[in-house]
């Protein structure tokens, strides 16, 4: 079956540290996939788009990776601060006519000061 | 430009009643997509409309519908609430109902099914 994994354990960081989440599908081809920063009673807001084609993007402090042989993806923040504390999802397109996100169930991050 | 808008914010229901959750989009958008969060399952899809009509939808029982306007406004009802229901109910939109359109969620309706 289709599954989005993600660690369900929160990840307890430092400040200033790089904190590094993983993103793990099984069964899709995504066209391209997304990653989402939720804070607690609020919707989640979207962070970044990476395409199939692409091995890696940046803005300001994030990054992300894209690795479709590995079928992961990997979100770093670095010199984390406290104001990073959130969970962050990744979704998936799949490729199909219709947009669907498909979600994982987030990790949760804590950076402490 | 103000965001998505969703109403009510909270919302407390026994079981057996019928509940109708409002969503308006970003002006200009016209894809509105519905989804549920629970803590167990995390985001689920619930459905897309574009231009007032469902694109897509999830695998959920036929309880769940909903319908957008030509104001490209929003709403879904869920009848028959279950206390599996209880949920955060969140509306996402978008420009279109392409590829890789970015969504914006609005803050979302929490209903609690007592």
């Amino acid at each position: 079956s289709q599954k989005i994994e993600q660690n369900s354990e929160a990840l307890n960081i430092q400040e200033g540290k790089t904190a590094t989440l993983t993103c793990n599908y099984t069964n899709y081809s995504p066209a391209y996939l997304q990653w989402y920063r939720q804070d607690p009673g609020r919707g989640p807001v979207f962070l970044l788009l990476i395409r199939e084609n692409e091995k890696e993007k940046r803005k300001e402090r994030l990054k992300v990776t894209f690795d479709t042989t590995l079928k992961q993806s990997l979100f770093h923040i670095t010199a984390s601060q406290p104001a990073d504390s959130a969970t962050y999802l990744c979704a998936l397109e799949k490729n199909t006519g219709f947009q669907k996100l498909v979600f994982g169930t987030g990790t949760r991050l804590l950076v402490s000061p | 430009k103000a965001g998505v808008t969703q109403t009510p914010r909270y919302l407390i229901k026994t079981r057996g009643q019928q509940v109708t959750l409002s969503c308006s989009p970003i002006s200009g958008h016209r894809s509105v997509s519905w989804y549920q969060q629970t803590p167990g399952q995390g985001l689920q899809f619930l459905f897309e409309y574009f231009s007032e009509t469902q694109r897509n939808k999830g695998n959920f029982p036929g309880r769940f519908s909903g319908r957008q306007f030509s104001n490209s406004r929003s709403e879904m009802n869920v009848s028959t609430l279950e206390l599996g229901d209880s949920a955060l109910y969140l509306c996402a939109s978008s420009l279109g109902a392409g590829y890789q359109e970015t969504q914006y969620f609005g803050p979302g309706t929490r209903l609690l099914v007592l």
